[in-house]
């Protein structure tokens, strides 16, 4: 199986402040990777997808980044809403697994 | 807007096999993907498995003894059993549609339902 693994896993941040996410693959997955946001209680939402296509109806402040092993997704400027646990995904191979959550907290 | 609904037992005993279905809205079942994801309390997800409208399946290594995942398009329903069910299996489980093919993203997520296994 592909692990995927996030740094860091939480991390305290303001309102306005510009965020980056880290996700590694234990092997080169090309742009089959994909990013979700979770809030509590709720279920996850597909914010990009290969890597680095914005899915429709997500602000543009979310940006992906990456390829083969290393990918970053980036918040420019936070935004009350946008306070959640973001997990990455890669389907380039079967199982598809998920990093294990970077949670991002107000400080 | 496509909208899933998982519906299902909350409560199966040890030993036992869950069952959960999810029903879709707002769209036909044909021509996707669809797919289980389930989430113990307080930890990361994990990917179940996969099936087509025309019933052709993928499911995780780590699963697939005890899963099976099948489709019923004259309800626009999919449904998830897994078997032998031990306390390891308490979970949130989500069903959501996958756009196979590409990169195979999850776009469209049910609510989740939680399952807990206990006597």
């Amino acid at each position: 199986d592909i692990q995927m693994t996030q740094s860091p896993s939480s991390l305290s941040a303001s309102v306005g402040d510009s965020v980056t996410i880290s996700c590694r693959a234990s092997q080169s997955i090309s742009y089959y990777l994909n990013w979700y946001q979770q809030k509590p209680g709720k279920a996850p939402s597909l914010l990009i997808y290969a890597a680095s296509t914005l899915q429709s109806g997500v602000p543009s402040r979310f940006s992906g980044s990456g390829s083969g092993t290393h990918f970053t997704l980036t918040i420019s400027s936070l935004q009350p809403e946008n306070f959640a646990t973001y997990y990455c995904q890669q389907t380039f191979s079967s199982p598809w697994t998920f990093g294990q959550g970077t949670r991002v907290e107000i400080k | 807007q496509v909208q899933l609904q998982e519906s299902g037992p909350g409560l199966v005993r040890p030993s036992e096999t869950l069952s959960l279905t999810c029903t879709v809205s707002g769209g036909s079942i044909s021509s996707y993907y669809w797919t289980w994801i389930r989430q113990p309390p307080g930890k990361g997800l994990e990917w179940i498995g996969y099936i087509s409208s025309s019933g052709s399946t993928n499911y995780n290594p780590s699963l697939k003894s005890r899963v099976t995942i099948s489709v019923d398009t004259s309800k626009n329903q999919f449904s998830l059993n897994l078997s032998s069910v031990t306390a390891a299996d308490t979970a949130v489980y989500y069903c959501a549609r996958l756009l196979l093919g590409g990169y195979s993203p999850f776009d469209y997520w049910g609510q989740g339902t939680l399952v807990t296994v206990s006597s």
